[in-house]
């Protein structure tokens, strides 16, 4: 099976703050990996799939790279609405995992 | 408005049995493979079973270890998920999620609001 780490496991940070969190794949998945965003009570929502396409109506602050093993989300500057836990997700092979989440909160 | 309703969820006893249900609504599920994923409360997100189109192909996750039972009935714009011998860790919000795709990647892009199993004696 494929672990998929994620770093930091949490972060505090401000408003207007780039944040950057990264996803660690236990081996090769090309580019076979997804962002989620879940806010508290919530279902997750797909922010990226397939690394770095940015799925329809999510705003373009939010980016992804990386292929292989590292990848990246990077939210260029936070907004209140951000404030949630990220989820990364690998869809190269069953089991589909996903990494343990990184929760960003308000420094 | 395109959704996933997710119901069945509840109280069961360690050993029990429980059936979910998912409706979908102003989509035909016949057009996408489906899948189970469940979070603990408090807990992150766990991929449970796929199911293809046809329902003629299905994974689960290893911990499952044979217990769980994904189907689909596309005449009823359905999915199921049939749990037996259910365990205290078991105890999680289920959520029913839609695969979309673009060539060759695929990913969650829709998901129900999700149903609350709890496994407790």
């Amino acid at each position: 099976d494929i672990q998929m780490t994620q770093s930091p496991s949490s972060l505090s940070a401000s408003v207007g703050d780039r944040v950057t969190i990264t996803c660690r794949a236990s081996q090769s998945i090309i580019s076979y990996l997804n962002w989620y965003q879940q806010k508290p009570g919530k279902a997750p929502k797909l922010l990226i799939y397939a690394a770095f396409s940015l799925q329809s109506g999510v705003p373009s602050r939010f980016s992804g790279s990386g292929s292989g093993t590292d990848f990246t989300l990077t939210i260029s500057s936070l907004q209140p609405e951000d404030f949630a836990t990220y989820y990364c997700q690998q869809s190269y092979s069953s089991p589909f995992t996903f990494g343990p989440g990184t929760k960003v909160d308000i420094k | 408005e395109v959704q996933l309703v997710e119901s069945g969820g509840g109280v069961v006893q360690p050993g029990g049995s429980l059936r979910l249900s998912c409706a979908a609504s102003e989509f035909n599920i016949d057009d996408y493979t489906m899948h189970w994923v469940r979070q603990a409360p408090g807990k992150g997100l766990e991929w449970v079973s796929v199911i293809s189109v046809d329902g003629g192909d299905t994974h689960y996750a290893d911990s499952l270890k044979g217990r769980f039972t994904i189907s689909r009935d596309n005449s009823k714009n359905s999915l199921s998920l049939q749990m037996n011998s259910l365990r205290s860790e078991d105890t999680a919000f289920y959520y029913c999620v839609k695969q979309g795709e673009l060539r060759t990647s695929w990913y969650f892009d829709l998901w129900g609001r999700g149903t609350l199993v709890s496994v407790s004696s």
